[in-house]
């Protein structure tokens, strides 16, 4: 079993609509939660963390962390066309500078 | 002004051919990585250095040895390729955090192994 697992996608959603991401993961000592953000032929680009629990929100991107359920959720709202990526969830212990990533979800966003 | 930088971009090679690929950031960061992303996007750590120091050698096989001159920059060396090691090698580094801060990573672009 991976740590971090993640629907691998595809996911075709119209412009406009709102996007939800998810991973769960297994290891109770993470603490770092980030989404990072892959498009094709580029290195991936963090786009939020959130430390332990909560919810943490960037203009239209949203991250939420459940340590109680073991599950990180990404939201887009308003997506546009740009957004068309794959993301990638990670999580971290504290001070590992170890990233484990899970496999990615890669999202289409439809004019 | 690239931040982290990656050569070659692409590397086509034979099976048992040794390559090399090198890695800078200019962002004076302490630690560095290397990355395997296979061709289901998968992400996972190979090696990562804190100031020229090893820190982080996951179950890689002995064939991939890692060499960090200085700070700046983490060179990937890898003898007797096989057809499996055929991926995506990102580089990324990233600054010594403290407790309850987290040291963000940065990525390269990518070096695309294919090994034949």
């Amino acid at each position: 079993q991976k740590e971090v697992e993640q629907d691998p996608g595809p996911l075709s959603v119209p412009e406009g609509a709102i996007v939800s991401l998810n991973c769960t993961y297994s290891n109770s000592a993470f603490q770092y939660f980030m989404w990072y953000r892959q498009y094709s032929r580029k290195g991936p680009e963090l786009l939020m963390y959130t430390y332990s629990s909560g919810n943490k929100e960037d203009g239209r991107f949203t991250a939420q962390v459940d340590k109680s359920s073991k599950y990180i959720s990404l939201f887009i709202r308003d997506s546009q066309p740009s957004d068309s990526a794959t993301y990638l969830c990670a999580s971290e212990m504290d001070s590992s500078y170890k990233l484990i990533f899970g496999s990615g979800t890669r999202l289409l966003v439809r004019p | 002004d690239t931040a982290v930088s990656q050569t070659p971009k692409y590397l086509v090679t034979q099976m048992g051919n040794d390559k090399s690929i090198k890695c800078e950031q200019n962002l004076g960061h302490d630690t560095m990585y290397w990355y395997k992303q296979d061709s289901k996007k998968f992400l996972k750590i190979m090696f990562s250095y804190n100031n020229k120091e090893l820190i982080i050698n996951e179950t890689v096989p002995n064939r991939f040895s890692p060499k960090s001159p200085d700070k700046a920059h983490l060179n990937l060396h890898i003898n007797s390729l096989e057809l499996g090691d055929s991926a995506v090698y990102f580089c990324a580094s990233s600054q010594e955090g403290s407790s309850g801060k987290l040291e963000t990573q940065y990525f390269g672009p990518g070096t695309r192994l294919l090994v034949l």
